[in-house]
């Protein structure tokens, strides 16, 4: 299996524009996850999702982001309009149940606003 | 609210030496996970334990859940520089991590 894949790896914007992410989960798997990570704050849970239900998006942290999960295999992180505090490392994982299985991340978008 | 404390925040040593750090908190969890992050890369679990005094070895890396279930300490036997990168404690079925231990192990 090829993993989680995210794209794309690295974006750089300016302020004011909407950046789109995008994750696609290991095959089989029904629980996706969305993270940021900074040096100030660590690794943080934003959404996920439950057989394409967002089921947790306590963690979003402006109307600016949304996340969708369309199907299965596809789900996109939006932020309209972005900012320089957005700038991090943002994270997709998967994991075939909700419980302590292993969660699968993938190697991570890193995001610059400039 | 960091739920999960995580110490020392930086640790460099030689190889060879053995080392342990330490997850924190005031909560009780159902179950607690390591994960290792390397540069550029997303976070690899490396265990989940999920009872009060649980001991878990994975080849020199030893993890103990505390009796109490809010604590947690990942001890490395002669460590390697291959060793090297960031330590993630995470609970609540990793919907909340610590901000890890950054682990350097000079050759």
């Amino acid at each position: 299996d090829a993993g989680v894949i995210q794209s794309p790896r690295h974006e750089v914007t300016e302020m004011g524009q909407e950046v789109t992410l995008r994750c696609k989960p290991i095959s089989g798997h029904d629980y996706l996850f969305w993270y940021r990570q900074t040096m100030m704050r660590g690794l943080e849970l934003l959404i996920y999702f439950n057989n394409n239900v967002p089921i947790d998006d306590s963690g979003m942290p402006e109307d600016r982001f949304s996340a969708k999960m369309p199907n299965a295999s596809f789900s996109t992180l939006k932020i309209q309009p972005s900012e320089p505090r957005d700038s991090a490392v943002y994270f997709c994982a998967s994991t075939l149940t909700g419980g302590s299985d292993t969660q699968y991340f993938g190697p991570g978008t890193r995001l610059t606003v400039l | 609210t960091q739920l999960l404390k995580q110490s020392p925040q930086f640790l460099s040593i030689q190889e060879g030496e053995n080392l342990t750090v330490y997850c924190n908190s005031s909560s009780v969890f159902s179950s607690l996970q390591w994960y290792r992050q390397e540069p550029g890369e997303g976070p690899v679990l490396l265990v989940t334990v999920v009872t009060g005094g649980e001991v878990k070895k994975l080849k020199r890396l030893t993890f103990q859940f505390g009796d109490a279930r809010k604590d947690s300490s990942l001890h490395i036997t002669a460590a390697q520089p291959g060793d090297t990168g960031l330590y993630l404690c995470a609970g609540e079925k990793a919907m909340r991590f610590g901000a890890g231990t950054r682990l350097t192990v000079k050759p």
